[in-house]
């Protein structure tokens, strides 16, 4: 299976600063259809995963433009260009590429 | 609004079965790819398994693959997941989820918990 490895796993952030999460695969995932399936969720406390970004780099709707997906291959960031109060969760990739899907083990974003 | 909402969790006993629902609605249901996925605190977020449109295509991972089983019924918008021959190890919040083109599953239900105890 394709691990998937985040960094850091904690990350303190002041509101209103930046935040940066690595997400390492142990493959490239870039697939044959020539698209990169990587993925990024948001979970709240007490609520399920929400994505927030598909194949890198693409925002869903709804989600505000603060957050970013960039990266290729094997490496991929999330940034938050400024971190709201909503904004502490913990994030996820997670990856389509190859089977079977596998997710990172997460990074809390907490309050510093 | 597309909604999924999951039920039939509770606690069983090692070696026995439950059967999970999750009623779609908002969303043509038998238009999409389903998915189940898990969240343990000791194995975090674990993809299950899926299906196709009409159910005739399974995938499953290989820590429940000839255990659980997924399928559907379109005409009551219902996904199901049959877990047979729970072990310890299947204890977690269980979350169906719509798949999409990107190989990924977006939304998720809120959740049904499983707990294998004796």
């Amino acid at each position: 299976d394709v691990v998937m490895t985040q960094s850091p796993l904690s990350l303190p952030v002041t509101l209103g600063q930046p935040a940066s999460i690595t997400c390492r695969s142990s493959q490239s995932l870039v697939h044959t259809d020539g698209k990169t399936h990587l993925n990024w969720y948001q979970q709240r406390p007490g609520q399920s995963p929400r994505r927030l970004i598909y194949e890198v780099s693409n925002r869903d709707s709804g989600v505000p433009d603060r957050f970013s997906g960039s990266g290729s291959g094997t490496d991929f960031t999330l940034k938050i260009d400024w971190v709201e109060a909503e904004d502490f969760a913990i994030y996820y990739c997670m990856q389509g590429t190859h089977w079977p899907r596998t997710f990172g083990q997460g990074t809390k974003v907490e309050i510093k | 609004e597309v909604q999924l909402v999951e039920s039939g969790g509770g606690l069983v006993q090692p070696g026995g079965s439950l059967r999970l629902s999750c009623v779609a609605s908002g969303f043509t249901f038998g238009d999409y790819w389903m998915s189940w996925v898990r969240q343990s605190p000791g194995k975090g977020l674990e993809w299950v398994g899926n299906l196709n449109q009409d159910g005739s295509v399974k995938d499953y991972a290989e820590s429940v693959k000839g255990r659980f089983t997924i399928s559907r019924d379109n005409v009551k918008r219902t996904l199901f997941l049959q877990m047979d021959r729970l072990n310890v190890g299947d204890t977690a919040l269980y979350y169906c989820a719509r798949d999409d083109r990107s190989a990924s599953m977006r939304p998720w239900g809120q959740g049904t918990l499983v707990t294998v105890s004796s």
